[in-house]
């Protein structure tokens, strides 16, 4: 069974521009979390989306957003890029979580990231 | 304070040693513990999860969460140079709309042959 899929693997792109990154989920999946990692904040939950729908958000900035369409893929915009933004987004799949204690954790499974550069 | 703290690190070990990671956390509301590990330009990947207090053990690996201290540890046993990553605890909380996992910063662990 395929893995998450990311694209682009690497991006380069200069302040003040737009950028748009795809996550394909393992098939099957139906949950897309999005993380940024960064060396100095480490790994940051940015949102979820399950069935075309925002289900939880982090504490980012409206410049992050995102979207799930029908098939369960999912992009993440950020607009007017900052220095700041550099890192390494990654997508992560799964089935819905659980809603009640004591059941199994439904893993999440991450794909291998696009490492955005701002210059 | 953040939500959760783990050790930075780096830590260098010869191969063999027994391996000690571990994080605190001050939100009760986490029911879940999970550890990942990173290898250089990968997504991380899930190495074990718990639910209650107490260990976990799943070969060379052992898990270990006291919920009284808001405390996890991770060991590895027979540490190996394939298990050079970083390291990231997280944790979860259950119930309501509150999917997100919130990591630690991560432990990068070199086993040196």
């Amino acid at each position: 069974k395929a893995g998450v899929t990311q694209t682009p693997r690497y991006l380069i792109k200069t302040r003040g521009q737009q950028v748009t990154l795809s996550c394909s989920p393992i098939s099957g999946h139906r949950s897309v979390s999005w993380y940024q990692q960064t060396p100095g904040q480490g790994l940051q939950f940015l949102f979820e989306y399950f069935s075309e729908t925002q289900r939880n958000k982090g504490n980012f900035p409206g410049r992050f957003s995102g979207r799930q369409f029908s098939n369960s893929r999912s992009e993440m915009n950020v607009s007017t890029l900052e220095l700041g933004d550099s890192a390494l987004y990654l997508c992560a799949s799964s089935f819905p979580p659980p809603t009640l204690p004591g059941l199994s954790y439904n893993e999440q499974f991450f794909g291998p990231g696009t490492r955005l550069t701002v210059l | 304070q953040k939500e959760v703290e783990q050790d930075p690190g780096p830590l260098s070990v010869p191969e063999g040693a027994i391996v000690s990671l571990n994080c605190t956390y001050s939100n009760s509301a986490f029911q879940y513990f999970m550890w990942y590990r990173q290898y250089s330009r990968k997504g991380p990947e899930l190495l074990m999860y718990t639910y209650s207090s107490g260990n976990k053990e799943d070969g060379r690996f052992t898990a270990q969460v006291d919920k009284s201290s808001k405390y996890i540890s991770l060991f590895i046993r027979d540490s190996q140079p394939s298990d050079s990553a970083t390291y990231l605890c997280a944790m979860i909380s259950a119930g309501g709309s509150n999917y997100k996992l919130t990591f630690g910063k991560g432990t990068l662990l070199t086993v040196n042959p």
